[in-house]
């Protein structure tokens, strides 16, 4: 195991929802990424909090966003949920932005209905 | 625009024979390529990773070989275990800009039979 916990496991939602990921990073990592993955497909970058700001997103309208906390851990956060929001949501930590071995969580599967 | 693919989505091997998994990548800017495996229902999991002023690298029954003319990445395994079974990844990563996220590729599944 990892270290890194997700919560909650899984979730249903319905269209036009709210929905609120957790994560807890590794003791001693300060760089949170979240990752949207979709079945069968590889994991996608959403964005990466380092030390309490957001340091960098990928291709993820603005309904997406996240926070970090002193302790590190991170939320993610999506509005007005679609259909297509449904997928396994992962949170990997690091010590750093510029550390190759990120370590993931078991992820959030979300279910929009 | 960036992508990071796989030639094969599926593989099976024998227990014991040893099993390439191959990945065709486009951005030779990326600074790093990296294997994850990822068992099911868990997150992805780092197994290697290699510089792109590299070829080579060896790690415990893992070896990495990139490309870089044809922009293509290998992962050998070698005496396959029915642990090995699993999906995996490869990614890249460039560190052009501050962040370093991860661009993964579809992955392909390993089956291991007894």
């Amino acid at each position: 195991e990892t270290g890194v916990t997700q919560s909650p496991t899984h979730l249903i939602k319905t269209r036009g929802q709210q929905v609120t990921l957790r994560c807890s990073s590794q003791s001693g990592h300060n760089t949170v990424s979240w990752y949207q993955q979709a079945l069968g497909q590889g994991p996608q970058f959403i964005f990466q909090y380092y030390r309490e700001e957001e340091n960098g997103r990928g291709n993820f309208p603005p309904r997406f966003s996240g926070l970090q906390f002193p302790n590190y851990s991170s939320e993610l956060n999506v509005n007005a949920l679609e259909l297509d929001d449904s997928a396994l949501y992962l949170c990997a930590s690091s010590w750093g932005t510029r550390d190759n071995e990120q370590f993931f969580g078991p992820g959030t599967r979300l279910t929009v209905l | 625009g960036e992508s990071v693919g796989l030639h094969l989505p599926t593989l099976s091997v024998q227990e014991g024979d040893n099993s390439i998994i191959n990945c065709a990548y486009s951005n030779s800017a990326s600074d790093y390529f990296i294997w994850y495996k990822q068992e099911s229902g868990k997150g992805p999991q780092f197994i290697i990773d290699i510089r792109s002023n590299m070829d080579k690298r060896q790690g415990q029954r893992v070896t990495v070989l990139l490309n870089k003319t044809v922009k293509h990445l290998s992962l050998q395994i070698a005496a396959t275990q029915p642990g090995d079974s699993a999906v995996y990844f490869c990614a890249e990563i460039n560190y052009g800009g501050s962040q370093g996220n991860l661009i993964f590729g579809k992955g392909t599944k390993l089956s291991v039979k007894p």
